[in-house]
């Protein structure tokens, strides 16, 4: 069963905020809520992470609802080159163990 | 800064053929992942390596085996192809202290004829 739920497609105006929702509504107390994109048929890149706390790094916010069974991804300031799947992924990972599991993402396009 | 390196980028075979595909991890990364994504599908977890030896295991066919060698490298090995084995094959590598942030190579696209 998917861990996640995101919508399958979102437009998004250049310079404006883009909003990524995600469910995670049966995250557990170890789990992770990790992003990723990819950018068509590129390799995955990995965008941010967080456990119960938002998070804000040098590409996104990250934002995680108090009960953690949702979050938000935030690109601030969308540019034509953010157009790309984004991923959601619930996981653990015990040093070195654990794996990420890819469900459907968004299809986010970003629009002159 | 040095990514991950994976070799070759494009590869055509015929069915029941044997492919080889290699990963080459960010210096100083002991964990690879390989993932397989088919035309218009989502990536999928393979298998996973950690310090040369097998952490996880997901969809990876039984006529696929892997390895992560003593320089960190790791290699895909493919028997009896078939059509539908037709797909982009990633590899990704982490370090371990930090694992989930996993940096992904470019690809290597196995085409089965």
């Amino acid at each position: 069963d998917a861990k996640t739920t995101q919508p399958p497609s979102m437009d998004c105006a250049e310079g404006r905020a883009a909003n990524l929702p995600c469910n995670h509504s049966t995250i557990s107390g170890n789990e992770y809520v990790y992003w990723y994109r990819q950018i068509h048929s590129q390799g995955p890149q990995y965008i941010i992470h967080g456990l119960k706390n938002n998070e804000t790094n040098e590409m996104a916010s990250l934002i995680i609802t108090e009960d953690r069974k949702s979050s938000t991804l935030i690109l601030p300031h969308a540019t034509l080159r953010d157009t790309a799947v984004y991923y959601c992924i619930v996981s653990s990972f015990r040093g070195s163990q654990g794996n990420l599991i890819f469900g459907k993402g968004t299809k986010l396009s970003v629009k002159p | 800064a040095a990514g991950v390196i994976q070799s070759p980028r494009h590869l055509i075979k015929e069915k029941r053929e044997t492919a080889t595909l290699k990963c080459y991890p960010i210096p100083r990364h002991d964990t690879v992942y390989w993932y397989q994504q088919g035309p218009g599908q989502d990536p999928q977890f393979l298998i996973s390596f950690y310090e040369k030896m097998q952490s996880d295991k997901g969809s990876i066919p039984d006529r696929f085996s892997a390895q992560q060698f003593s320089d960190y490298h790791s290699e895909l090995n493919m028997s009896s192809l078939e059509l539908g084995d037709s797909a982009l094959y990633f590899c990704a590598s982490s370090f371990g202290l930090n694992a989930g942030e996993l940096f992904f190579g470019e690809g290597s696209r196995l085409t089965v004829l």
